[in-house]
């Protein structure tokens, strides 16, 4: 079975230009959520959608941070226009949510590294 | 809220020696707890959770963790440490009912040594 994928794995762009992140979560997953990493930090999440449905993005800049899930299937996170302090990894996550008493185990893609110079 | 606080950024054991990676959470609510492993450049894998069936829980790769109550904390422990073990490791917790949202300790680098 094929994981989460993320594409690109690396970016490097100068800042004030735009980027995009792509994901594809594991076929099925209703949630999916993109977390952002800084260098020798935690994860910390954007946003969460369940299905097509944006349900916590209240840490999501949306100055310049926008996200989508076009039909509940793959996500797009991008970033307009970027600032060298977006430079760190963003990853990409997604679970099957069936509404038990216990949250799913959330599986992570290998991440886009964004370097803004 | 809840919030996890990972006591040690870096943690070096020698091939061979017991594995101690401590964990202390707060939350209003009971928690769901999770340790994850990331090696370098890979996403994170999970080794194991805490979600209220066993206090003791045991994960992948010979790690295990014990919820305290008490001590509000959730360390992770292996026995015998090997060279593979070398990674980044993050304990998350989660609030029991309806926010799925992790949230994460900044992360304890293990270094085994040979």
């Amino acid at each position: 079975e094929a994981g989460v994928v993320q594409s690109p794995r690396y970016k490097i762009i100068e800042k004030k230009q735009p980027v995009a992140f792509w994901c594809n979560p594991i076929s099925g997953h209703n949630t999916l959520y993109w977390y952002l990493q800084n260098l020798g930090q935690g994860p910390e999440l954007l946003i969460r959608y369940e299905n097509e449905e944006a349900v916590d993005d209240s840490q999501l800049p949306k100055d310049r941070f926008s996200a989508e899930r076009l039909k509940g299937v793959d996500s797009t996170l991008k970033i307009q226009p970027a600032e060298l302090g977006d430079s760190a990894v963003y990853l990409c996550a997604s679970s099957l949510e069936t509404g038990g008493d216990a949250p799913a185990e959330a599986f992570f893609g290998q991440g886009t590294r964004l370097t803004v110079v | 809220a809840q919030s996890v606080t990972q006591l040690g950024s870096h943690v070096s054991v020698s091939e061979g020696a017991l594995v101690l990676l401590r964990c202390n959470y707060s939350s209003s609510v009971p928690p769901y707890l999770f340790w994850y492993v990331q090696y370098p450049n890979q996403g994170l894998q999970l080794l194991l959770k805490y979600t209220s069936a066993a206090t003791l829980v045991k994960g992948i790769n010979g790690f295990e963790a014990e919820f305290k109550k008490s001590e509000t904390s959730f360390h992770l422990t292996k026995p015998s440490a090997h060279m593979s073990d070398a990674a980044e490791y993050f304990c998350a917790v989660s609030a029991y009912f309806g926010n799925e949202k992790l949230t994460f300790g900044t992360g304890t680098r293990l270094t085994i040594i040979p």
